[in-house]
């Protein structure tokens, strides 16, 4: 069974930084690309980052461009979000999800985990 | 590339039929379109992707349609399960852009 599992939330200061982790069992992880996906509280879905399997291609959404950094450790069957100054509207879950082998949608998805961002 | 999804909320009854549009700002291939379901707490599901082909164990009430800038995800009688929020979902230039989302509550 494809599972995809996030973990490193949580409460933050505006300014500072956290890094968010996601385990992939139930499939070859370095066969697919993977993405990070948020839900700010009330909002509606919005792609964070992207990137391939092999790592060549990285893809950001202009609200995180510069501040966040997407990264994976195949041997590890990991994926990562690094989030450097934090800021309150920044405050979501964070979905990480496996693009389907045609990389154009996602087609499996985990529970998400909780960044709030407040002083 | 902006997506509209509507109505914003769709109020309906089991076993009622409901249609939710997908509009985008330019013409797009439906291969890069797909639709998700997403119930509160849980994780999203994918539902039709390449604009309509069902994906893996979805029933065949779902179904997806259109071309050019208009999508359609019509189920063709609501079960109570199916009450939740859906979103459309275009891939363009190694980015995807989801619309603002259709909720489906119950009546």
């Amino acid at each position: 069974e494809v599972q995809v599992v996030e973990s490193g939330g949580g409460l933050v200061q505006p300014g500072r930084s956290l890094r968010l982790s996601c385990t992939a069992t139930g499939f070859i992880f370095d066969d697919y690309a993977m993405q990070w996906v948020r839900q700010a509280p009330g909002k509606g879905l919005e792609w964070v980052a992207g990137i391939s399997w092999n790592s060549d291609t990285i893809k950001y959404a202009d609200s995180v461009v510069g501040r966040f950094t997407i990264s994976r450790d195949n041997a590890k069957n990991s994926l990562y979000l690094q989030m450097t100054s934090l800021r309150t509207d920044d405050t979501a879950f964070y979905y990480c999800a496996k693009a389907a082998g045609d990389p154009t949608y996602f087609d499996s998805w985990g529970q998400g985990t909780l960044v709030t961002v407040s002083s | 590339i902006v997506l509209t999804q509507s109505p914003g909320t769709l109020s309906l009854s089991p076993g009622e039929r409901a249609t939710l549009s997908c509009r985008t700002s330019q013409s797009v291939s439906s291969f890069y379109i797909a639709w998700y379901q997403h119930r509160p707490g849980q994780a999203p599901r994918l539902l039709i992707h390449g604009g309509s082909r069902r994906a893996t164990g979805v029933p065949d009430r779902f179904s997806g349609s259109g071309s050019g800038t208009d999508f359609t995800l019509t189920i063709s009688s609501l079960e109570p399960e199916d009450f939740a929020v859906f979103y459309c979902q275009l891939f363009a230039n190694h980015r995807f852009t989801f619309g603002p989302g259709t909720k489906v509550d119950i009546k």
